[in-house]
């Protein structure tokens, strides 16, 4: 249904190297976005994606929206270690209009 | 203010209490959203209010919980008798409808001793 696979669960890389994340589902998605989350706070808001095949940075953040509507996946550069945090993919599932829906989150930590 | 406000931020209350927590979304926003975050876990969607339309219930996990919308702007969670795995921390985000982007608040701590 609506649910959301993101993955890895976690990761924990050395500082410099690049970070790679994804989320696929079984639903077709109208939008994806990208949110980090750091301890005691709400999540941030990183991309908005809403084209199919769209591929957009921000900064050391490339995000790209799949072109089968049912995937995405965020992409992190040369990482440091403020990049650390849990990141979260969120959708709105065609069949459920503005609902958003978020995967189960990725776990980033960095060696410096 | 410019961003989501939540109050309060920290909550700790007895088994068995009542409890509501308030959302104060972006002005201008018309879509809010109120989400479980239990620790360590994702986010848990509970209730999507869109402007005057009938709201998204769906996601309430018992009759215990419910949520009003006044005026459109602020919102309120409220929790009856309080159960210990309702422990969490309560998020709420607003957006223009139209547009997917939500912005969050920091959350509620809720602790049910």
């Amino acid at each position: 249904g609506q649910q959301l696979n993101q993955s890895p669960q976690s990761m924990f890389i050395q500082e410099g190297e690049d970070v790679s994340m994804n989320c696929t589902s079984s639903s077709i998605f109208n939008t994806w976005l990208w949110y980090k989350q750091e301890p005691g706070e709400g999540p941030v808001l990183l991309i908005a994606l809403y084209k199919a095949g769209e591929l957009t940075s921000n900064g050391r953040l490339t995000a790209q929206f799949g072109i089968t509507r049912k995937d995405s996946f965020l992409n992190i550069s040369a990482s440091i270690p403020s990049d650390v945090g849990i990141y979260f993919c969120a959708g709105q599932p065609l069949e459920y209009g503005n609902k958003l829906v978020f995967g189960a989150g990725t776990i980033l930590r960095v060696k410096s | 203010g410019a961003g989501v406000s939540q109050s309060p931020s920290n909550k700790v209350t007895e088994k068995g209490k009542d409890v509501e927590l308030r959302c104060d979304p972006i002005s201008g926003h018309t879509a809010l959203y109120w989400y479980r975050q239990s620790l360590g876990q994702g986010l848990e969607f509970l209730i999507y209010f869109q402007g005057n339309s009938a709201p998204d219930k769906s996601g309430l996990p018992s009759d215990r919980f419910s949520a009003e919308r006044t005026g459109g702007s602020v919102s309120t969670l409220t929790i009856q008798r309080t159960q210990q795995e309702d422990s969490a921390v309560y998020l709420c985000a607003s957006n223009l409808g139209g547009r997917a982007e939500a912005f969050f608040g920091q959350g509620t701590r809720l602790t049910v001793v």
